[in-house]
């Protein structure tokens, strides 16, 4: 069976404390492994689309790693902006509708 | 690019009435869209993909006949709650898929509609 699962739950960081956040998946035949991040009381925000092992993107202080097993989110000196829910989804192979699973998410709190 | 619009964000309802949530895809068309329940705390809960000119499939313990959703043309679908009940209220988004990349399909989602059940 597909599955996402993520962690910590939760995490809160002083501004400017580096940290990273995991997503582990399992899926039969990965087609893409998404980041998204949410704010309270809005729609998921699109942030990365990672598609192989190997692969890095960076956005601002975000960076996104991905391996065969794992996804990890790196996020650098963070600012209270930062401050979201963070959530991962796979689309495999075998979803000829894109289909996502997501994961229950981090929420990440940075306090000034 | 890429943007997703929901209408109306909040609704209000009466426990029987039915209440419609209109998803459109601004400036890209949207072949599949896709409509998720969210509770608080809790992350996205897919209930049916929607594909334009085709019947809706429904995740497993969705009721079809309570959700109803049409996608008639590429930039926009609709999902009607019919007689809501107050267990119904909840934060329902939509999203719409658009291709990119190494053939994976990005997603990009509505702002939501928060519906809440009187």
């Amino acid at each position: 069976e597909d599955q996402v699962t993520q962690s910590p739950e939760a995490l809160r960081l002083q501004e400017g404390e580096s940290s990273s956040l995991n997503c582990s998946y399992t899926v039969s035949g990965l087609r893409g492994l998404f980041w998204y991040r949410q704010d309270p009381g809005k729609g998921p925000e699109f942030l990365f689309t990672l598609y192989s092992a190997g692969e890095e993107k960076e956005k601002e202080r975000l960076k996104a790693t991905l391996t065969k097993k794992e996804s990890f989110l790196h996020i650098t000196a963070p600012k209270p902006e930062d401050s979201a829910t963070y959530l991962c989804a796979v689309q495999a192979r075998s979803s000829n509708t894109g289909k996502l699973i997501f994961g229950q998410g981090t929420t990440l709190q940075v306090k000034p | 690019g890429a943007v997703v619009s929901q209408h109306p964000s909040r609704v209000i309802c009466k426990s029987g009435t039915s209440v419609k949530i209109e998803c459109r895809s601004l400036d890209f068309q949207a072949t599949t869209m896709f409509w998720y329940r969210q509770f608080p705390k809790q992350s996205l809960m897919l209930m049916a993909t929607s594909n334009e000119g085709s019947k809706a499939t429904y995740e497993q313990g969705v009721e079809k006949d309570k959700f109803l959703i049409n996608h008639a043309s590429l930039t926009l679908s609709t999902l009607t709650v019919t007689s809501a009940h107050p267990e119904d209220s909840s934060f329902y988004i939509c999203s719409a898929r658009d291709r990119a990349g190494l053939g994976a399909y990005e997603q990009y989602f509505g702002p939501g509609t928060r519906l809440t059940v009187t």
